[in-house]
């Protein structure tokens, strides 16, 4: 079965640089969630998106902005990095209303910021 | 407001051994999901249930149970005949439920959990 992909799997960046992050749903869903994963930390949701709508915000910096597609792809934007945005950033993605499925996750970009 | 509490940092069995990792959660809403993730070394996050506040029925799935009880608001997860390949940082999450659809999800700080030959 199709899952959530994300690309890239690893980005090392510098301070101060610039990151975009993609993430590809499973076909049909129409909801894409990100969350950040801080080394030895739970995920902490970012931002999510229903039908190419923000849906709702979490501990999302203001130096990153999202946005999702007509394709329902979403990408997250990440400028000004900084040494503690290095972490595991997940996509998931799932389908809202009735018969709605549970959040399935991609396998997450590995940030590294130097 | 919502919050989930995995009180147990991390636990080490022994191969074949019976373990139950805890899950009580807090909130106001009073339709609500459950969740337990599965996060192996490799990183990924591999979904294992869910489970809807309106359904208090335990599910057993293999070597895999869930224990649900609203009365004292947690979750247990119990792996039946652990094995070397259970060993990873298991997650239990909470969302408010609207409509039949998830909100975001909210997760307590993980059970790491080493399983040893």
């Amino acid at each position: 079965a199709a899952g959530v992909i994300q690309s890239p799997r690893h980005l090392i960046k510098e301070k101060r640089e610039t990151a975009t992050l993609k993430c590809y749903p499973i076909p049909r869903h129409d909801t894409v969630y990100w969350y950040q994963q801080g080394p030895g930390q739970d995920p902490q949701f970012l931002i999510s998106f229903y039908e190419k709508m923000q849906s709702d915000k979490g501990s999302i910096p203001d130096r990153f902005s999202a946005q999702q597609f007509s394709d329902y792809h979403s990408e997250l934007n990440m400028s000004s990095l900084e040494l503690g945005d290095s972490a595991l950033y997940f996509c998931a993605s799932s389908i809202q209303g009735a018969g709605d499925s549970p959040l399935h996750f991609g396998n997450g970009t590995r940030l590294t910021v130097t | 407001a919502q919050k989930v509490t995995q009180a147990q940092t991390e636990i080490s069995v022994v191969e074949k051994e019976d373990v139950t990792l805890d899950c009580v959660y807090e909130t106001r809403d009073t339709t609500y999901y459950l969740f337990w993730y599965k996060q192996p070394p490799s990183g990924e996050l591999v979904f294992l249930i869910r489970r809807n506040s309106f359904d208090e029925q335990n599910e057993i799935s293999g070597r895999y149970s869930w224990n649900f009880q609203k009365s004292t608001s947690s979750f247990n997860f119990t792996i039946t005949a652990s094995q070397v390949v259970d060993s990873a940082v298991y997650f239990c999450a909470l969302s408010a439920e609207y409509g039949g659809s998830q909100g975001n999800l909210i997760f307590g700080k993980g059970t790491k959990l080493s399983v040893k030959p």
